[in-house]
């Protein structure tokens, strides 16, 4: 599976829109992008996932560009509960369920 | 819909012991994974159940080992216990059915502490 990288941290205010990128150059062409955050000490959540095209669910939107080599996750409105780290890796299809996490991105949301 | 459960939540053993911790799926899903968490190493995938078979296997010594019941519920035991295994261990659930998208939903995890 092609590894991602991402910044290590991140500020945002609260009430702001939360932009948290990710590289994933050697990304292969049935490699899907997932987006995952782990608040502290409890278990990952899902967040989003995509293949090509931009996608948007009740909590974020995902951009990914049009080479497919890296995306954004977008938090349209951050509260100090979006305070996590945020995880974006890539996975192929048909490598079942074998996710390889990397050193996410720690956002902190500030009053 | 109940979420994954992961019994016990805690647990506090000896170097040299063995250790084993289970994980309940979501109802219907038949892929369950488990994963470690550490300062140090940050969230490493263990392995892979499907239907009872093991399909997936990370980087791990053969003290760590797991089975997968007819239930889809799972355990995952660690035998020979080294300082080293403090951890928290997650497991995960998906429905991992043809067609479906694979996201996996994770259990709050077990925190074990070897001393």
């Amino acid at each position: 599976d092609a590894k991602t990288t991402q910044p290590p941290s991140m500020d945002c205010a609260e009430g702001r829109a939360a932009n948290l990128p990710c590289n994933h150059s050697t990304i292969s062409g049935n490699e899907y992008v997932y987006w995952y955050r782990q608040i502290h000490s409890q278990g990952p959540q899902y967040i989003i996932h995509g293949l090509k095209n931009n996608e948007t669910n009740e909590m974020a939107s995902l951009i990914i560009t049009e080479d497919r080599k890296s995306s954004t996750l977008i938090l349209p409105h951050a509260t100090l509960r979006d305070t996590a780290v945020y995880y974006c890796i890539v996975r192929t299809r048909y490598n079942f369920n074998k996710f390889y996490f990397g050193s996410g991105t720690k956002l902190n949301v500030k009053p | 819909k109940a979420g994954v459960t992961q019994t016990p939540r805690y647990l506090i053993k000896t170097r040299g012991q063995q250790v084993t911790l289970s994980c309940s799926p979501i109802s219907g899903h038949r892929s369950v994974s488990w994963y470690q968490q550490t300062p140090g190493q940050g969230l490493q995938f263990l392995f892979e159940y499907f239907s009872e078979t093991q399909r997936n296997k990370g980087n791990f010594p053969g003290r760590f080992s797991g089975r997968q019941f007819s239930n889809s519920r799972s355990e995952m035991n660690v035998s020979t216990l080294e300082l080293g295994d403090s951890a928290l261990y997650l497991c995960a659930s998906s429905l991992a059915q043809q067609g479906s998208t694979y996201e996996q939903y994770f259990g709050p995890g077990t925190r074990l502490t070897v001393t």
